[in-house]
């Protein structure tokens, strides 16, 4: 099956800070998506990216189908950015990889 | 438009009891999926559906566990008989096409086996 890698595993922030998280995946796919998972469980879909940058007010991400890995972008980080971040890759079905824990502090 | 409906949301129950989670998905979408996430790793698909057919189970505990999903759109997962390592938290998604375009997720339902 695919492979998926997210780096860093945990990230720890200043409110106000920038950060890019990283998903390297080991073979081509039709579809990626990003999700953060709030504190309840849910997963929120963020971005469907299979390739190209998409922008959503402080998030963006970009994803380079070619060379296998897509990035998420958070600007200017709030509290309540803080939770888990999925990244989940595959053609039929999402594979997904072990999430970045981030936690911004006040 | 209304999302994916889970319930229960939360369900303790002791081992070798039985469960059963249910699912409505978006109208419209022909595929559903059910994800097992256990504390701390990635949710992992446990089976797909496309309308009321099987497209992918190979994940799927199958002396212990089983799905279905009769008029091909709501669906039922069901445990039995539920062990220890069977706590985490079960997610159903539904997609318009497998193939491309956004899987949305539930709520999900927290499983806590005593």
């Amino acid at each position: 099956g695919i492979q998926v890698e997210q780096s860093p595993p945990d990230l720890i922030l200043q409110e106000g800070a920038n950060s890019t998280l990283r998903c390297n995946f080991s073979d081509s796919v039709n579809n990626l998506q990003w999700f953060h998972q709030n504190p309840w469980g849910q997963l929120i879909n963020l971005f469907y990216i299979p390739s190209g940058t998409k922008q959503n007010g402080r998030l963006s991400a970009t994803t380079v189908a070619t060379e296998r890995y897509s990035l998420l972008y958070i600007s200017s980080s709030q509290t309540t950015d803080s939770g888990v971040y999925f990244c989940a890759v595959g053609d039929y079905k999402l594979s997904f990889g072990a999430g970045t824990t981030v936690t911004v502090r006040a | 438009e209304a999302g994916v409906a889970q319930s229960p949301r939360y369900k303790i129950i002791e081992k070798r009891q039985s469960v059963a989670f249910w699912c409505n998905p978006i109208s419209g979408h022909a595929t559903l999926y059910w994800y097992q996430q256990i504390l701390g790793q990635g949710p992992k698909l446990l089976i797909q559906f496309q309308n009321n057919g099987v497209v992918d189970d190979s994940q799927l505990p199958k002396d212990r566990f089983s799905a279905e999903r009769l008029k091909g759109v709501d669906s039922t997962l069901k445990i039995q008989p539920a062990k220890l390592e069977d706590s985490a938290v079960y997610l159903c998604a539904s997609s318009l096409d497998p193939s491309r375009g956004a899987k949305l997720f539930g709520p999900g339902t927290r499983l806590t086996v005593l």
